[in-house]
C-alpha cells in the first residue's frame, strides 16, 4: 500500500537555527498537504502544494514540492521556541473511492532549545 | 465562526465498557474524517463520511467500532467493548467538500484512556 514517510522523525535545534523536514510517497500525489501539532493540541492545516516543482512562503517557512511530486519538504529559517512541534505531510491515499482521504506522514518532532 | 469541536475531551473507560465519541464538525462542513493517534505517531485514517453515508471505512476495525453522521446532530465514533490497545487520542476533521482535496480542519480530539 502507499506509504508517506517523513524524515527525521525528531530534531533538536538551538532557537535560531533553521529546520528541514523532508516527506517522500511510495506513490505520486496530485499534491500534498502540511500539518503542524503543537505539543498536547491537535493538527493544524499550514498550506498545500499542487503544482510540480511549486514552492509556497510563509514568512519564515518555505514549502517545496517535488518535480515527481513524489516528495515536498518543509524548511523554518531562523526557528524561534513558537515553532515547537510536529510537522506533518499527508497526501491523498492511493487507490480507494473517496475523495479527501489522506495518508499522513509520521511526522518530525521539533524541540526548539532557548 | 466556531470551530470542530469534540466531546469529551477526555474519557476513561474500563475494559469491556463502551466509549462514544462525539464530533460537531464547523458550519458548512459536510465531510468528517476521524483518525486515531497513539503516542509520538502519526494520523491513522479511520473512517470518512458524509451526512447518512459512510464514503470509506477502510481504515476502521472491523469488529467493535462503528461511526455515523446522521443528518442532524454530530458524528460518532463508537467502541464497543473497549480493550486497552484502544487506549489513544481520536481526532476528528471536518471539509466544506468543495473540491476535492480540501484541507482539513481538526477538532481538539478525545483522549481515551482504558484501565
Amino acid at each position: 500500500g502507499q506509504q508517506v514517510m517523513q524524515i527525521p522523525q525528531y530534531q533538536h535545534v538551538q532557537e535560531g537555527e533553521d529546520f528541514t523536514t523532508y516527506c517522500n510517497s511510495s506513490t505520486t500525489l496530485s499534491n500534498i498537504q502540511w500539518y503542524k501539532q503543537r505539543p498536547g493540541g491537535h493538527p493544524v492545516f499550514l498550506i498545500q502544494l499542487v503544482k510540480s516543482g511549486e514552492v509556497k512562503k510563509q514568512k519564515r517557512l518555505t514549502f517545496q514540492f517535488g518535480e515527481a511530486k513524489k516528495n515536498s519538504s518543509l524548511h523554518i529559517t531562523a526557528t524561534q521556541t513558537t515553532d515547537v512541534g510536529t510537522y506533518f505531510c499527508a497526501g491523498p491515499s492511493a487507490g480507494g473511492t473517496s475523495y479527501g482521504k489522506l495518508t499522513f506522514g509520521q511526522g518530525t518532532i521539533l524541540t526548539v532549545h532557548p | 465562526n466556531a470551530g470542530v469541536m469534540q466531546n469529551p475531551r477526555h474519557l476513561v473507560r474500563r475494559r469491556g465498557q463502551e466509549a462514544r465519541l462525539r464530533c460537531s464538525p464547523m458550519k458548512g462542513h459536510s465531510h468528517v474524517y476521524w483518525y486515531r493517534q497513539l503516542p509520538e505517531e502519526g494520523l491513522k485514517f479511520m473512517v470518512y463520511l458524509q451526512k447518512e453515508n459512510i464514503i470509506d471505512e477502510s481504515g476502521m476495525p472491523k469488529e467493535r467500532f462503528s461511526a455515523e453522521f446522521p443528518k442532524e446532530g454530530p458524528s460518532i465514533l463508537r467502541i464497543q467493548q473497549v480493550v486497552r490497545g484502544d487506549s489513544a487520542a481520536y481526532f476528528c476533521a471536518s471539509s466544506p467538500g468543495q473540491g476535492r482535496w480540501d484541507e482539513q480542519y481538526f477538532g481538539p480530539g478525545t483522549r481515551l484512556t482504558v484501565t
